[in-house]
Order: C-alpha cells, then structure tokens, then sequence
C-alpha cells in the first residue's frame, strides 16, 4: 500500500516562531488532508489539499502532486498551536495516515 | 462541532469480553471509516462503509467486525478482547472520500 512519511517527528517551537512541517507520500493520490489533534484527543481537519496552496489564517498548505509531497506552514505559532500534526492521503476508499509530527509551542 | 457522534465517550471492560462501538455519521454523508489508535501512535485503518456497503478492509483483526446500518450509522464491533486492545478508536465519515470529519472518538480500556 501507499506509504507516507512526515518530517521531523517531533518539533519544540518558541511562541511567535514559524514552522514548516513536511508529508512525502509514495503513490499519487487522489486527495491529501492535513489534521490537528489536540492534547485532549480531538482530530480536527485543517486542509483538504490534493494539489496547491490554501491558506487559513496562520496555517497554509501547499500539495505537489507531482513530486508526492506536500507542505504544511505554521506561521507565528501559539501554544494551542501544540500537539501532533498527522498528513492523510488516499483514494475514496482507504485513506492512509502518517504517523505525525509532535509540536510543542513553548510560552 | 464534526457533527460525527461516537458513542460512549469512555469503555472500561475485562479481558474476552466483547464491546460495540457506535458512530452516527453527519448528516448527508455515506461514507464512515473507523481507526484505532493505540497510545502514542498513528491511527491504523480498519474499515470503510459506504452506503450500507464495506468498500475496503486496512489491518483490522478477525475479532472484529463491523456493519453500516440503512439509516447510515456504524457500529464496530471487538470481541474476546485483549489488553492490547486498549485505544483510541475513531470513527469518520465524508461525502465522496475527502474531507474526512472525525468524531470525538472512543477510548478502550482493557483491564
């Protein structure tokens, strides 16, 4: 099946930094998602992004289909910022997940 | 607010017994997924219902099963349960395959 990789695994920002968090995936896919889930365990959908850029307020995503890559920008990080952030790519049936990259934004 | 509602929030059960998990999809979405998430990992597929229909199969182990009902809501069950069932299951749904909306999801406590 396809395999996803994030980058780096875990990350310890300062408030106010800025970030960039990295999903490689092997296979071309037909949607990419970009979740955050909280510390108390809430997974909440950022980006739906199979190909290009959005942006959200601070957060931003930019999905190269072509290269099987796709980035997610943190800009001036706050510390309900913290927690992991997972990458998700798929078909319309399975959808794979990496195994997420920890953020820390420390006060 | 999801709009995805699992049920019940918390599980605490002894080892063989069996539990069924509950999730009511939101409204207009066909497709429900379900994902276990054990402490500190990623979240491994297990199954996917559309439509009443299962559509496709991740690592999910022979004790247990699931099934999409005709008004769309999902039930996962685990039986002869292991404390390496322990996690955090997750049930999602979606119109068409993406975005996926996550419910709160279930934690399993095998003792």
């Amino acid at each position: 099946g396809i395999q996803v990789e994030q980058s780096p695994p875990d990350l310890i920002l300062q408030e106010g930094a800025n970030s960039t968090l990295r999903c490689n995936f092997s296979d071309s896919v037909n949607n990419l998602q970009w979740f955050h889930q909280n510390p108390w365990g809430q997974l909440i959908n950022l980006f739906y992004i199979p190909s290009g850029t959005k942006q959200n307020g601070r957060l931003s995503a930019t999905t190269v289909a072509t290269e099987r890559y796709s980035l997610l920008y943190i800009s001036s990080s706050q510390t309900t910022d913290s927690g992991v952030y997972f990458c998700a790519v798929g078909g319309y049936q399975k959808v794979t997940f990496g195994i997420g990259t920890k953020l820390q934004v420390i006060p | 607010d999801s709009g995805v509602t699992q049920t019940p929030k918390h599980l605490i059960t002894a080892t063989g017994q069996r539990v069924t998990l509950r999730c009511s999809p939101r409204s207009g979405d066909l497709s429900v997924y379900w994902y276990q998430q054990s402490l500190d990992q990623g979240l491994q597929f297990l199954i996917q219902y559309y439509n009443g229909e299962e559509r496709a199969k991740g690592n999910i182990l022979e004790r247990f099963s699931a099934q999409q009902f005709p008004d769309l809501h999902s039930e996962l069950n685990l039986s002869s349960l292991e404390l390496g069932d322990s996690a955090l299951y997750f049930c999602a749904s979606s119109s068409g395959g993406a975005p996926l909306h996550f419910g709160n999801g279930t934690r399993l406590t095998v003792t």
